[in-house]
């Protein structure tokens, strides 16, 4: 068990540019969020896997945000056309079972857009 | 809705020393879940305790306890001997069942803790 595993630690890029985040989560968890922690705030939930199945969507996921788990294993986040409002830490987090004892969280992403 | 209130942005302690951090909470569920995360400045949440909103019982980790007072909605987690790699921001959470199937994380927005040798 190596954790949760996120990629790249860091990110900078244009505005308009598309980005894509990879997420590793602990192998045997079926569960899978990932949010949004801008400077000064606590984490904001973006959206929820089971096992494959994106069941939950954050308001906060616009249409430019998209999220993947194929075979229900690691998870990628993507961002079209990026704005500086995108800037953000964007952290992954997976659980076994109902997440009731606690989540286990990535490193995460940190991404700046200049 | 749920919300998650820390009053307290920064605090400080002197190592050794006790401190208490506070949080309250808003939400109609009766079933829920309570965290405290700290996130150190390397960046990784990790979970510090947890309690479960049916259990009287406040939950004890070593060196962390919680005072739960379900009736004024009411969450704060005492640090006893407080020691320097206590230092980081710390988080309080909420969790309920969405409807949708997950128990996603409610934050507060944290309050950044500082041990003085």
């Amino acid at each position: 068990d190596t954790g949760v595993s996120q990629d790249p630690r860091h990110k900078i890029t244009k505005r308009g540019q598309n980005v894509t985040f990879r997420c590793d989560p602990i192998s045997e968890h079926n569960r899978l969020y990932w949010y949004r922690q801008t400077l000064g705030q606590g984490p904001e939930f973006l959206t929820y896997f089971q096992n494959e199945a994106q069941l939950e969507k954050s308001r906060l996921l616009s249409d430019r945000f998209s999220a993947e788990r194929p075979k229900g294993s690691f998870s990628t986040l993507e961002i079209q056309r990026t704005e500086q409002g995108d800037s953000a830490m964007y952290l992954c987090a997976s659980s076994l079972g109902q997440g009731s004892g606690g989540y286990t969280f990535g490193s995460g992403t940190r991404l700046t857009v200049v | 809705a749920q919300t998650v209130t820390q009053s307290q942005p920064e605090m400080s302690v002197q190592e050794a020393e006790t401190v208490t951090l506070s949080c309250t909470y808003d939400t109609s569920e009766n079933n829920y879940y309570l965290f405290w995360y700290k996130q150190p400045p390397s960046r990784q949440m990790i979970l510090v305790i947890r309690q479960e909103a049916y259990k009287q019982q406040n939950a004890t980790e070593n060196r962390f306890s919680v005072n739960f007072q379900k009736a004024a909605k009411s969450f704060s987690l005492k640090i006893s001997d407080s020691q320097l790699g206590d230092t980081a921001m710390y988080f309080c959470a909420f969790s309920a069942y969405s409807g949708a199937g997950s128990y996603q994380l409610t934050f507060g927005k944290g309050t950044k803790l500082s041990v003085i040798p």
